[in-house]
């Protein structure tokens, strides 16, 4: 069982649905990163949280210590928004990340 | 202001030569990572540095993969006797408050 479980593993939504792509994971944690590769293979760091709920833009990233669970919502979902979403964890014991397999995103116009 | 940069951001070799890869991370980060995706997989921790502390070398996956980070700025992450299962983006990522901000990555394939 991987320590970090993304899903879905692949989605695909029309242009304006909202989104959700969930995280859980089994170890502890002091932060959990959302992170969107693009078809170019660039990354970029969307949140990194610790508790509660952080918003940007149509983005919104929650997390539940208790649960284990993190939640990344996308608004009025766009074309741009397709890539490869990624949840990472850093372990309370270090600073290394531990990554999901991602969840692919797929946004029709 | 400048993200962090990677050269190569190709390199093709052929199998059992040596490589090094580079990265600059963004001045004033205290922490530096090296990532590996492979075709189809998801993203692996290799190694990381903290300033002057000893770094993380736990996620090498073997001895041939090396890293050094001088002057707590410029790293090279350095792969003997390349295989081709070696294949991968390398990424690197540099973070001061914990945020990670990646580099393009360096896409090696190796013959």
């Amino acid at each position: 069982k991987n320590e970090v479980e993304q899903s879905p593993q692949n989605l695909t939504a029309q242009e304006g649905e909202f989104i959700t792509i969930n995280c859980s994971y089994s170890v502890g944690i002091s932060a959990l990163h959302w992170l969107q590769q693009h078809p170019g293979g660039g990354i970029v760091s969307l949140f990194m949280l610790s508790s509660g709920k952080k918003k940007h833009g149509r983005l919104i990233a929650t997390i539940n210590i208790q649960e284990k669970h993190s939640s990344l919502h996308i608004t009025a979902s766009h074309p741009r928004d397709s890539a490869v979403y990624i949840c990472a964890v850093r372990e309370t014991s270090g600073s290394r990340l531990t990554f999901g397999e991602g969840t692919q995103l797929t946004v029709n116009p | 202001g400048a993200g962090v940069s990677q050269s190569p951001s190709n390199k093709v070799t052929e199998k059992g030569k040596d490589v090094e890869l580079r990265c600059d991370p963004i001045s004033g980060h205290t922490a530096l990572y090296w990532y590996r995706q492979s075709l189809g997989q998801g993203l692996e921790f290799l190694i990381y540095f903290q300033g002057n502390s000893a770094p993380d070398k736990s996620g090498l996956p073997s001895d041939r993969f090396s890293a050094e980070r001088t002057g707590g700025s410029v790293s090279t992450l350095t792969i003997q006797r390349t295989q081709q299962e070696d294949s991968a983006v390398y990424l690197c990522a540099s973070s001061l408050l914990g945020v990670r901000h990646f580099g393009p990555g360096t896409r090696l394939l190796v013959l």
